[in-house]
């Protein structure tokens, strides 16, 4: 079974600074890892997909690596501001098609 | 534009009720899903299928049954509600593997 670990569970940060969140899986038999954005009460946003094959994707102010074999990826936030603020979840898709969750990173980003 | 719509957005229920949760999307995809989420506990599989006519059982499906009669609809039934099932639940759709899940807007359901 799939075990997927994101850390740390809070993260709080003045504006301006970088963001690091990390996330592990034990299983390095996937298609894809998914980074998503979660605001209070809302929906799941994708913010990036990085497929097995692939080291890293990018977009805007976005980076995020994976490293199959070790069973890591992490997601850089360049520049922070207080709109960055939200829960960060990361998912893995195995084979099957079936994503599991980590339990999300809660970004506080103070103005 | 197409998209992922889920009803109702809020319901409360008493113990013991059917409750059935809806979920449309207009992507034509084969796949659908759904999942729970809850404190301490990040969102968890329930069912999913993978085309019409197909079902299959998640992590926590026990009280909660699915059917896909056609490809833009998968709704989620909880044959008797229990106060265990109050959450959030979302619905999901890809068209195949290794591609993006799509995700509804979430049906808060509470259970008294």
């Amino acid at each position: 079974k799939q075990e997927v670990t994101q850390i740390p569970a809070a993260l709080s940060v003045p504006e301006g600074e970088n963001l690091v969140l990390n996330c592990s899986f034990t299983d390095s038999a996937i298609y894809n890892l998914q980074w998503f954005r979660q605001d209070p009460g809302k929906g799941l946003t994708s913010l990036l997909l990085i497929q097995s094959s692939q080291r890293e994707q990018t977009s805007g102010r976005l980076n995020a690596s994976l490293d199959k074999s070790s069973g890591r990826s992490t997601l850089y936030i360049a520049a922070s501001q207080p709109g960055d603020s939200a829960t960060y979840l990361c998912a893995v898709e195995g084979y099957d098609y079936k994503l599991s969750f980590g339990a999300g990173t809660t970004v506080t980003v103070r103005a | 534009d197409a998209e992922i719509t889920q009803s109702p957005r809020h319901k409360i229920t008493e113990t013991g009720r059917q409750v059935t949760l809806a979920c449309h999307q207009t992507w034509n995809h084969n796949n659908m899903f759904w999942y729970r989420q809850d404190l301490g506990h990040g969102l968890r599989l329930i069912h999913y299928s993978y085309g019409v006519h197909d079902t299959n059982k998640g992590e926590v499906s026990d009280g909660y049954s699915v059917s896909r009669s056609n490809t833009e609809d998968l709704p989620l039934t909880l044959e008797s509600a229990a106060s265990s099932q109050t959450s959030v639940y979302f619905c999901a759709s890809s068209q195949t593997g290794n591609d993006e899940q799509y995700f509804g807007p979430g049906t808060r359901l509470t259970v008294t």
